[in-house]
């Protein structure tokens, strides 16, 4: 699986759009992006995957770039229970396990 | 609530010792996957089982071991604890196998094993 590079931390106002970058320059053709997130020490959740077009549903927008080698979380509406670890995972659409990188520690704030 | 339920929430045990943790899967849902969060370690996959048989196996060690019995619920066994062992352990479900078409994997509440 291609291995993914995130920024530690980022701040967000509440009500605000959150824009959480990944960096995957080595995704290979059958790889999807997936995204979970991990409430303080809660089991990690889902939030959206996509393969090369955008996506989006009732959480979150995943903005996947043309080259495929990053995409962009975009929660359109920040509230204080979206402070959370983000984390973007690369995966074959086949495999069975996650791996988690170290993640996106953001912090939405009034 | 992701559905997915893990027994007990904490743990508190000595070194050398052994613990079974436990976890109920989702209605329906046939794959039951096992993760170790710990400091240093962060996320990390250690098995999967399918109705019953490994399907992948990840870094667990060989202290550790785990099954699915027939209602589908799965044990991981941790023995000879360590004081590394120390982690947050977190159980999965998904309804398929995990190839082919995206299985979303719901995780449960985790339990949190505490070795002295």
């Amino acid at each position: 699986d291609a291995k993914t590079t995130q920024p530690p931390s980022m701040d967000c106002a509440e009500g605000r759009a959150a824009n959480l970058p990944c960096n995957h320059s080595t995704i290979s053709g059958n790889e999807y992006v997936y995204w979970y997130r991990q409430i303080h020490s809660q089991g990690p959740q889902y939030i959206i995957h996509g393969l090369k077009n955008n996506e989006t549903n009732e959480m979150a927008s995943l903005i996947i770039t043309e080259d495929r080698k990053s995409s962009t979380l975009i929660l359109p509406h920040a509230t204080l229970r979206d402070t959370a670890v983000y984390y973007c995972i690369v995966k074959a659409g086949g495999g069975n396990k996650l791996t988690f990188g170290t993640g996106t520690q953001l912090k939405v704030e009034l | 609530d992701s559905g997915v339920t893990q027994t007990p929430k904490h743990l508190i045990t000595a070194t050398g010792q052994r613990v079974t943790l436990r976890c109920s899967p989702r209605s329906g849902d046939l794959s039951v996957y096992w993760y170790q969060q710990s400091l240093d370690q962060g996320l990390q996959f250690l098995i999967q089982y399918y109705n019953g048989e490994e399907r992948a196996k990840g870094n667990i060690l060989e202290r550790f071991s785990a099954q699915q019995f027939p209602d589908l619920h799965s044990e991981l066994n941790l023995s000879s604890l360590e004081l590394g062992d120390s982690a947050l352990y977190f159980c999965a479900s998904s309804t398929g196998q995990g190839g082919g078409k995206f299985n979303e994997q719901f995780f449960g509440p985790g339990t949190r094993l505490t070795v002295l």
